[in-house]
């Protein structure tokens, strides 16, 4: 079966302009997660969606940053008035949501802003 | 694709021989561990998980163990071979109803032929 796909793979922003990172999990999968990935880094816990709500968002840096999944499947994850530090790997995952359930990554969306 | 192992501890052994790697992980309310490899352009690919009521947990070539006392994880690999060349990672469940994970800074395996 599919795992987590994302796209697009690679985005390049200028400083200042808006993006939108789209994440397509694993069929039945009831939870999502985006996290953010430095180079040389572990990733770190963005935000967590349960079907369509989004029950915890206290990982999101600033208030440019968005995510939502209105029908409870696909989600995306939208960051305003881009900056230099917002640059990273950008990482969704999927699991079916009961306790224990271990999380399935996509590849990631690399943004660069310049 | 760029590495994700700049800067991050690594751990070189030649093929063949058993590779452990090491994790501290922070709280002592975790109630579940996973263990992710990462290769270079790719999201984190799971390899095996244990609960906080186990010490033990058995993969195929892959064993994890916690000790719970001193906040410790490892993962133990079998018969490295040059396809485990990546950057590995511990990960925590806190608790409570969120199961986000916490994830450790990771460690480069590099497998010599």
């Amino acid at each position: 079966g599919a795992g987590v796909s994302q796209s697009p793979r690679y985005k390049v922003a200028k400083r200042g302009q808006d993006v939108a990172l789209r994440c397509d999990p694993i069929s039945g999968h009831v939870s999502l997660f985006w996290y953010q990935q430095a180079l040389g880094q572990g990733p770190e816990f963005l935000t967590y969606f349960q079907n369509e709500a989004q029950l915890d968002k206290s990982g999101l840096p600033s208030d440019r940053f968005f995510a939502e999944r209105p029908e409870g499947s696909v989600s995306t994850l939208k960051i305003q008035r881009t900056q230099q530090e917002d640059s990273a790997v950008y990482l969704c995952a999927s699991s079916l949501g009961t306790q224990n359930s271990p999380l399935h990554f996509g590849n990631g969306t690399r943004l660069t802003v310049t | 694709g760029e590495s994700v192992g700049l800067h991050l501890p690594t751990l070189s052994v030649q093929e063949g021989d058993n590779s452990i790697i090491n994790c501290a992980y922070s709280n002592s309310a975790s109630d579940y561990f996973i263990w992710y490899k990462q290769e270079s352009g790719k999201g984190p690919q799971f390899i095996i998980d244990i609960r906080s009521n186990m010490d033990k947990r058995q993969g195929q070539r892959v064993t994890v163990l916690l000790n719970k006392t001193v906040k410790h994880l490892s993962l133990q690999i079998a018969a490295t071979q040059p396809g485990d060349s990546a950057v590995y990672f511990c990960a925590e469940k806190v608790g409570g109803a969120t199961n986000k994970l916490i994830f450790g800074t990771g460690t480069l395996l590099a497998v010599q032929p």
